[in-house]
């Protein structure tokens, strides 16, 4: 069975700083990887996906990841943070015909 | 304005009652998911269904039950077969079945039963 493996439960960064979440799945085949957020009384949302092709993804405000196939790993960055992106970031793995698996989350605090 | 509606936001019940939560959407979506998010877990998949009155169990279904007689609407039904039912419940539509569709959520249903 696949598993999703987000290392930091809590990050707290400041205004401008530059942030990166881990994200690490265990399956070797073919995956769809995604990442969701939660904004503080808001719906969960997706934040950007890869299926295939270029490594590199660009999703909304700002926020980019990178499918590492040989590290499994989808990591979330964003050069410069806001205070409004202060929520919870989820990452998912869905691998051939099974369901959406996610990771337990990372809470970020952006501090003004 | 399309999108998913779950009521009530807040619910509570005592131990040993039944409950079910409401899922509407509007978004004319053939797939329908419940997820139910703890705290430090993350969400984890309860029932999904890809299509009218057929429905699938996901990782955690035991102490649950779902129908869908409908396109629009997926209830979820916490019997007290379920050990800890206190939770916040997520449900989620995607345009077809198969989860590489992106899925989107409703606002959620948190469940404290007492």
């Amino acid at each position: 069975a696949q598993s999703v493996s987000q290392h930091n439960h809590h990050v707290i960064l400041s205004e401008a700083a530059s942030l990166e979440l881990g994200c690490n799945y265990s399956y070797g085949g073919t995956v769809n990887l995604f990442w969701y957020v939660q904004y503080p009384g808001q719906h969960l949302q997706l934040l950007l996906k890869y299926f295939s092709g270029d490594p590199l993804v660009k999703g909304i405000k700002g926020f980019e990841a990178e499918f590492i196939k040989s590290k499994f790993s989808f990591n979330l960055r964003k050069p410069s943070v806001q205070w409004s992106d202060t929520a919870e970031y989820f990452c998912a793995v869905n691998a051939g015909y099974s369901t959406l698996t996610f990771g337990k989350g990372t809470m970020l605090l952006v501090s003004p | 304005d399309g999108g998913i509606t779950q009521s009530p936001k807040y619910l509570f019940r005592k131990e040993g009652q039944n409950v079910t939560l409401s899922c509407e959407q509007n978004l004319n979506h053939d797939a329908m998911y419940w997820y139910r998010q703890d705290p430090g877990q993350g969400l984890r998949l309860i029932y999904y269904s890809q299509i009218v009155n057929d429905f699938q169990k996901g990782d955690i279904a035991e102490g649950y039950s779902v129908s869908r007689e409908k396109k629009e609407s997926f209830p979820l039904t916490v019997t007290s077969a379920q050990k800890n039912p206190t939770a916040f419940y997520l449900c989620a539509s995607s345009q077809a079945g198969g989860f590489r569709n992106e899925q989107f959520f409703g606002p959620g249903t948190r469940l404290t039963v007492l």
